[in-house]
């Protein structure tokens, strides 16, 4: 069974400081991570996504995660957070065959102060 | 050009009617989903279609019913509805090659009276 931990249910940080969103998973298959971005009263938007290939990878806006299987992670960085950075973050984990059941983690409210 | 359409963008309605949300994607991918997203954000995977054909059906009422006339439809019907039901209700859709990335729509906001 595959389930999703997203440890902060909100992180508020300074502009101009780096980001930790952590997210813990549970998969019985090789799973495929993603994290989605929601801004206020706005679809989801993927940033990134690990699907067996490497292990850090770049996403858009200059975030990027890290797929750690030891420690079943795959925490959400950025090194300078930005005002427009503010949103609702989504890690979820998917099967790695077909990908048709996801699950989505509860969301990380970031906020990010001026 | 808009890759998953929905419509309506708000939906309000009076308890115990029926209405149906439109979703269409131009992609050219064989999977859709629909999501609902409850009033504390969190989203939970309501039906999976691929290439037509229900693959995942979690446990919702029997009063939701989706439909799939093509590959890049997917609607979504609710008989009877209920207070419980206001929601966000987001369409998405994957190719299953492409290792599950979805991509969703703007989503419909649903809210009962």
């Amino acid at each position: 069974a595959q389930s999703v931990t997203q440890l902060d249910s909100h992180v508020s940080v300074s502009e101009g400081t780096p980001v930790l969103l952590r997210c813990n998973y549970s998969s019985s298959y090789s799973p495929s991570l993603f994290w989605y971005v929601q801004h206020p009263n706005k679809g989801l938007q993927l940033l990134l996504k690990y699907t067996s290939a490497a292990t850090l990878v770049k996403g858009i806006n200059g975030f990027e995660a890290e797929f750690k299987k030891s420690e079943t992670s795959f925490h959400l960085t950025k090194p300078s957070a930005h005002m427009s950075d503010a949103a609702e973050y989504f890690c979820v984990v998917s099967e790695s065959t077909g990908g048709f059941k996801t699950i989505f983690g509860a969301g990380t409210r970031l906020f990010v102060k001026a | 050009d808009t890759a998953v359409s929905q419509t309506p963008k708000y939906l309000v309605t009076q308890m115990g009617n029926d209405k149906s949300i439109k979703c269409e994607q131009n992609l050219g991918h064989d999977t859709m989903y629909w999501y609902k997203q409850d009033s504390k954000k969190f989203l939970k995977i309501m039906f999976s279609y691929n290439n037509k054909e229900l693959i995942i059906n979690e446990t919702v009422p029997n009063r939701f019913s989706p439909k799939s006339p093509d590959k890049a439809h997917l609607n979504l019907h609710i008989n009877s509805l209920e207070l419980g039901d206001s929601a966000v209700y987001f369409c998405a859709s994957s190719q299953v090659t492409s290792g599950g990335e979805q991509f969703f729509g703007p989503g419909t906001r649903l809210t009962v009276l």
